[in-house]
């Protein structure tokens, strides 16, 4: 069975760091592009982040850019998402996020997700 | 960025009825060299993650009901639940994979009349 289960989520200050992880199984994790994709508390869908499947290419959404870093480890198949300088906005369920064979960015499997709450 | 904007934000359709939820891009989502258009459509239901229903504007996911239908092409695309079941409560969401950012419609909320 495909799956992803992500951890790490909390409760953090603003300006704080926390690092999320992503455990995949059931498929070839090295050969798909992987997304990181958040749902705040107003139910809004938001794209963060993606990287390729050797993890030599990597994009983020603007609001992001510069605080948060997608990684893989593909030994581990476990993807992750280094999150800093947290702001309140980042107050999401983070989700990761699997491609459709051969079509990126359209997402079949997701994560139950891992929620963020920034707040003092 | 892509602006996915859906109509109606809120839908009471009665069992067994049609249900039409509508999304409009703000560009092309077809991309010529393959005349596909880049968009999905996914349902959520409470405490679960979303699920992805049609890619490709058309193209129905493996197992999803063929009550479930997309059509559109261009900026204006359609979904369709040509009879409406219990379990198809949920709120749905369009999508634009044709450029990153990828960017989702703000969703419509589907209830029973």
């Amino acid at each position: 069975e495909v799956q992803l289960v992500e951890s790490g989520g909390g409760l953090v200050q603003p300006g704080g760091s926390l690092r999320l992880s992503c455990s995949a199984s059931g498929f070839t994790f090295s050969t798909y592009t992987m997304h990181w994709v958040r749902q705040t508390p107003g139910k809004r869908l938001e794209y963060v982040s993606v990287i390729s499947g050797d993890g030599g290419s990597t994009f983020y959404a603007d609001s992001v850019k510069g605080r948060f870093t997608i990684s893989r480890d593909n030994s581990k198949n476990t993807l992750y998402l280094q999150m800093s300088s947290l702001r309140a906005e980042d107050t999401a369920v983070y989700y990761c996020v699997k491609d459709v064979i051969m079509i990126v960015g359209a997402f079949d499997i997701w994560g139950q997700g891992t929620l963020v709450t920034v707040s003092s | 960025d892509f602006v996915m904007t859906q109509s109606p934000e809120y839908l009471a359709v009665s069992l067994g009825e049609r249900a039409t939820i509508n999304c409009k891009s703000s560009q092309t989502l077809l991309y010529s060299s393959n005349n596909k258009n880049y968009l999905a459509w996914y349902q959520q239901k409470p405490g679960q993650p979303p699920k992805l229903l049609i890619y490709w504007a058309s193209t129905r996911e493996s197992g999803v009901p063929d009550r479930f239908s997309g059509s559109g092409s261009g900026i204006d695309f359609t979904l369709t639940i040509s009879s409406l079941q219990a379990e198809d409560v949920a709120v749905y969401y369009c999508q634009q994979y044709y450029s990153t950012p990828y960017t989702f419609g703000q969703g419509t909320k589907l209830e029973i009349k």
